[in-house]
């Protein structure tokens, strides 16, 4: 079945990086837009970055432009995050998610997060 | 960059009530919206897209209208399992709303 397995998650300390990663299976991953979505604890929801199927174009909120790296493995089927100089306020539940085909918009598959915690 | 502000923050309803949500963008976005609900815990679940365009699998009760600035979600007979947080997104910027607490009354 469709299906999106986000891993990588941990407690790190601030100003130390971490790699978190997506797993698709069921769909062919090359053919989808896929975005990074967090979830702070208690708040509501906020797009981090978006990259498109190939991709070749990429996004970034201004929270953290210049220090988080979205990226692909299309033959590995594989979506990714690397996160640097990590703040206390990036600490969210981290969620990927897959873009409705042909742009729609919408995000039609979600994963079930990952936690990443920043603290010293 | 385009924000979001939904209405009302939360609200309270009884099973079988008619439910509208708001949700106003800062600047036109044509039909670039979509709704999601989230339980606690859970991931969100996308129920509109472009605005009015039902989800597969997502029951009929839910409906999705407006375009440019305006957009509203409409949940025609509260169900026991409507009971969650809805939010906004739009796809200019991908900004989500703030989101609305459905709760019993």
């Amino acid at each position: 079945q469709v299906q999106l397995v986000e891993s990588g998650g941990g407690v790190v300390q601030p100003g130390r990086s971490l790699k978190v990663s997506c797993a698709a299976s069921g769909f062919t991953f090359s053919s989808y837009g896929m975005h990074w979505v967090r979830q702070a604890p208690g708040k509501g929801l906020e797009c981090v970055a978006v990259i498109s199927y190939d991709g070749s174009n990429k996004y970034y909120a201004d929270s953290v432009k210049g220090r988080f790296t979205i990226s692909r493995d299309n033959s590995k089927d594989t979506l990714y995050l690397q996160m640097d100089s990590l703040r206390a306020e990036d600490t969210a539940v981290y969620y990927c998610a897959r873009r409705v085909a042909l742009a729609g918009t919408g995000l039609d598959v979600w994963g079930q997060g990952t936690t990443v915690t920043v603290s010293s | 960059a385009i924000q979001l502000t939904q209405s009302p923050s939360s609200l309270s309803a009884s099973v079988g009530d008619r439910v509208t949500i708001t949700c106003r963008a800062s600047q036109g976005i044509s039909s670039a919206l979509a709704w999601y609900q989230q339980k606690p815990g859970k991931a969100p679940k996308l129920l509109i897209y472009d605005a009015s365009s039902l989800e597969s699998g997502v029951p009929s009760r839910f409906s999705g209208s407006g375009s440019g600035t305006d957009f509203t979600l409409t949940i025609s007979s509260l169900q026991p399992e409507d009971f969650a947080t809805y939010y906004c997104q739009q796809f200019n910027n991908y900004s989500f709303g703030p989101g609305t607490k459905v709760d019993i009354k």
